[in-house]
């Protein structure tokens, strides 16, 4: 497709699973990003992928996230054991870098709901 | 970290009228973005600023880049039921890329 495409659209946990969320960037975009989004909120930045070079990792709130990029295209970020307070929405943004930002693009995200 | 105050929290308005919100910083912001997201979907880009003190239109939006860097506000003229939505101003902190946002602004437009 042309634009940033995450999956699942919905996912329902239970408190201590780990989850895995997918986000394919736009095609050529060797920025990607993901922020959280809790209800009523503005987004919160979590991590900032850029080409070859190591990750910003600066907004991950505790040590049970993680996220990686494989081959500079797809992301994954996962949390480990999940808490309740991990529940919001996850979403995922993609642009050329160095770039302005009217072509950065955000996915619809995933609703990670933590039971 | 660096946090953007966004009001009002919510507005409620009739159709047709003119709406405003505005965002500001305890410190300087080079890149001023306003951010329109709808139901289960991501932020759209609205308009983006990129220099102090610049009037910016799009539509019948418009947004303007505080001359002291530390604020900025949006505009929306004669409004329409599909401008329902949340508002976001945000921008990127210092030199970084990754983006600061607002707390949002909640639009409805009553008929």
């Amino acid at each position: 497709g042309a634009g940033v495409s995450q999956s699942p659209s919905n996912k329902v946990t239970e408190k201590g699973k780990d989850v895995e969320l997918r986000c394919d960037p736009i095609s050529g975009h060797t920025a990607l990003y993901w922020y959280r989004q809790s209800l009523g909120q503005g987004l919160e930045f979590l991590i900032y992928f850029q080409g070859n070079s190591a990750p910003d990792k600066s907004g991950l709130p505790s040590d049970r996230f993680s996220a990686e990029r494989t081959g500079g295209s797809v992301s994954t970020l996962t949390i480990q054991r999940t808490q309740q307070e991990d529940s919001a929405v996850y979403l995922c943004a993609s642009s050329p870098d160095p770039g302005p930002y009217e072509k950065l693009f955000f996915g619809s995200g995933t609703q990670l709901s933590v039971l | 970290g660096q946090q953007l105050n966004q009001s009002p929290q919510s507005m409620f308005i009739q159709e047709g009228e003119d709406v405003s919100m505005n965002c500001t910083s305890s410190s300087i912001f080079n890149t001023w973005l306003w951010y329109k997201q709808d139901p289960g979907e991501g932020p759209v880009l609205l308009i983006a600023l990129y220099k102090a003190g610049e009037l910016t239109s799009n539509g019948r939006l418009t947004a303007q880049f505080g001359i002291t860097r530390k604020d900025s506000f949006l505009n929306i003229s004669a409004s329409i039921p599909s401008d329902v939505g949340i508002y976001f101003c945000a921008g990127p902190p210092g030199s970084a890329r990754q983006l600061t946002f607002g707390s949002g602004t909640q639009l409805t437009v009553l008929p």
